[in-house]
């Protein structure tokens, strides 16, 4: 069964960092992108970032580029996204999301629970 | 960047009936197009993946079509769990990779 975990969401206050985690298991890890996907309270879906299989590719949402980062580490079948600068905006519940088949095909067939970000003074 | 359009913002039926959602691409996405459903408090799950295909799992009263910039989700007879928000998303032009901005399902 295809399972994605994310954790590291929390309470953080504007200008501040926070990394999150998704660990994956179910599936060849290393064989398929992934990708962040945030809500904000109330609101619709917003992608965020995408790191190919093997991580040398990464693309970012104009609102996130120059402040997060995602990678991933295939031998621990985990990505990251790791948050600077982060502003009241950037409240929203965080998933990440498997690519449906090997490489790059952009639909997303299998989610994680998301994990709440609250930037707030 | 692709706008993708969907429209009614909200839909209100009963049960049995037939549901009709559209999704309009401000240019074209051949059939990169995608379908989720997403119920209050859960992630989203993928429902139609190119414009027409079934995800795994999917029960047979949801199917896709269109292409180009117009698409249509159809559930054929709605069932009370299929009351929802449902989103349509595009791979075909990214970054960035965008979605609608969601139709609502509700019961009338």
């Amino acid at each position: 069964e295809v399972q994605l975990l994310e954790s590291g969401g929390g309470l953080v206050q504007p200008g501040g960092s926070l990394r999150l985690s998704c660990a994956a298991s179910g599936f060849t890890f290393s064989n398929y992108g992934v990708g962040w996907v945030r809500q904000a309270p109330g609101k619709g879906l917003e992608w965020v970032s995408i790191v190919t299989d093997n991580g040398e590719r990464t693309e970012y949402a104009d609102s996130v580029k120059g402040r997060f980062t995602t990678s991933r580490d295939n031998s621990k079948n985990t990505v990251y996204l790791q948050m600077n600068s982060l502003r009241v905006e950037d409240t929203a519940v965080y998933y990440c999301a498997k690519c449906k088949t090997p490489g790059l095909a952009l639909h997303f067939d299998h989610w994680g629970q998301g994990t709440l970000v609250t930037v707030s003074s | 960047e692709i706008v993708l359009t969907q429209s009614p913002a909200t839909l209100s039926l009963s049960p049995g009936e037939r549901a009709t959602l559209s999704c309009r691409a401000s240019q074209s996405v051949i059939t990169y197009l995608a379908w989720y459903q997403q119920k209050p408090g859960q992630a989203p799950r993928l429902l139609i993946y190119d414009a027409s295909n079934r995800a795994t799992g999917i029960p047979a009263r949801f199917s896709g079509s269109g292409s180009g910039t117009d698409f249509t989700l159809t559930i054929s007879s709605l069932e009370p769990e299929d009351f929802a928000v449902y989103y349509c998303q595009q791979r075909y032009n990214w970054p960035p990779i965008t979605f609608g901005q969601g139709t609502r399902l509700e019961i009338k």
